[in-house]
């Protein structure tokens, strides 16, 4: 079926340095999500993204975070300057309609480290 | 506090035998659920979803909810080696109107040949 991919897959970076997680949603869809998962602990939801704005985030969703799509490119969740504290599983999810009810595909997740 | 509990955290089922998997909301803002398939490394997977009162049944897995109190269950028959992964309940936000989902922890499941 249609996938959701995420680069990189891995990525290590020192602490107070400026990430860019890069995820290509699948091509139709028009709404895309940012999860965070910490090992041993729940996804949690960041940021939903439609139209060029951000149209919800969570208390996860620190000043320091930003996503963007430019020109319909890669869906960016940049974190700058990034702290211990971001050191988790990146999920990135699209889907094709909004609503409660609307089916999500999610890409494998990118696992971010911050020394 | 989470606002989806899973139980139990693990489950070890013989092949061929049948898992029951839990699941439930403490918040009555959540709306629809769904339950998502993980293997290690890889993308969470919709399995099934449930927005109405009932049972939904495809193939080898069923599903209940009771929206009353607010609970699923996934059960599945036959199991199989494949079906090892961590399984995932997730409940929409009724107050999102794009959508926002609230995971539980998960059960991770071993079927044993």
């Amino acid at each position: 079926g249609p996938k959701v991919l995420q680069i990189p897959s891995h990525q290590i970076i020192d602490m107070g340095q400026m990430v860019t997680l890069n995820c290509d949603p699948v091509s139709n869809h028009l709404y895309f999500y940012w999860y965070k998962q910490i090992l041993g602990q729940q996804m949690e939801f960041l940021v939903n993204f439609y139209n060029g704005k951000v149209m919800e985030k969570s208390k996860l969703f620190k000043d320091q975070f930003s996503v963007e799509r430019p020109d319909g490119s890669y869906f960016t969740l940049k974190i700058q300057p990034t702290a211990l504290e971001d050191s988790a599983v990146y999920f990135c999810a699209s889907s094709p309609r909004q609503g409660a009810n609307s089916d999500y595909t999610f890409g494998s997740g990118t696992r971010l480290l911050v020394i | 506090q989470q606002k989806v509990q899973q139980s139990p955290e693990s489950l070890i089922v013989p092949e061929g035998g049948m898992a029951s998997l839990n699941c439930t909301s403490s918040d009555r803002n959540v709306d629809y659920f769904w339950w998502y398939r993980q293997h290690s490394g890889k993308s969470p997977k919709m399995l099934m979803s449930i927005f109405s009162n009932g049972e939904k049944e495809e193939g080898r897995f069923t599903v209940h909810l009771n929206k009353a109190s607010l609970h699923t269950s996934l059960h599945i028959r036959d199991s199989q080696p494949s079906d090892s992964a961590l399984y995932l309940c997730a409940a929409s936000d009724r107050g999102s109107a794009l959508g926002r989902l609230h995971f539980g922890a998960g059960t991770q499941l071993i079927v044993i040949p």
